[in-house]
């Protein structure tokens, strides 16, 4: 069935380095992706998307790769903060109808 | 705050009680997802509605329904409750339901 994970469930980072969160996807159909950040006590913020005609975005100190290739999908986050530390997730769908939530990455900032 | 407001913020009950947990979209926006955030689980999509018409169904159980009004404030409703529905229960709303959505800040449901 569809499946979206993380290849890693946790990632710590010296505060400045930049942070690489990564995801597959396993439907092929899935022509929406999306970037979710959630902070301990609050609902998933919304990051940064990309829809399959394209393989990369930019935001504010965000990037969203997509190699539909391997069907992999990447987060990068320029000089991490503190205020980083969070739980992201990735999210797939075909549209935005019924996205499909991976298991999430906790990303922690070292000092 | 997002915009979506969700209430109650939290919920105690007991099995075999039945709860509504409502929400409340950002203005402008026609579309309400509800989702189940539970440990073992992540983030579960259960329902989507559209200017008050069902668009999508997910792993719901029976016992749960949901409906949107005409003001489109949703309503989900859990009914014999079990243990295992204590969760996150989060809505989400977006303006077509083709682009990413904004989330509420959840109810947090304890089933005892």
């Amino acid at each position: 069935g569809e499946s979206v994970g993380l290849h890693l469930p946790t990632l710590s980072v010296q505060e400045g380095d930049n942070s690489i969160i990564n995801c597959a996807y396993s439907n092929s159909a899935s022509d929406y992706f999306i970037w979710y950040k959630q902070e301990s006590g609050k609902g998933p913020q919304f990051i940064i998307d990309i829809r399959s005609n394209m393989d990369k975005r930019q935001g504010q100190r965000v990037t969203v790769l997509l190699n539909k290739t391997v069907k992999h999908l990447s987060l990068q986050i320029a000089a991490t903060q503190p205020g980083d530390s969070a739980v992201y997730f990735c999210a797939e769908g075909e549209g935005a109808q019924k996205l499909v939530f991976g298991q999430g990455t906790r990303l922690t900032i070292n000092p | 705050d997002s915009g979506v407001t969700q209430t109650p913020k939290h919920l105690i009950t007991a099995t075999g009680q039945r709860v509504t947990l409502r929400c409340s979209p950002r203005s402008g926006d026609l579309s309400v997802y509800w989702y189940q955030q539970s440990l073992d689980q992540g983030l579960q999509f259960l329902i989507h509605y559209y200017n008050g018409e069902e668009r999508a169904k997910g792993n719901i159980l029976e016992r749960f329904s949901a409906q949107q009004f005409p003001d489109l404030h949703s309503e989900l409703n859990l009914s014999s409750l079990e243990l295992g529905d204590s969760a996150l229960y989060f809505c989400a709303s977006s303006v077509n339901g083709a682009d990413g959505y904004t989330f509420g800040s959840g109810t947090r449901l304890t089933v005892v």
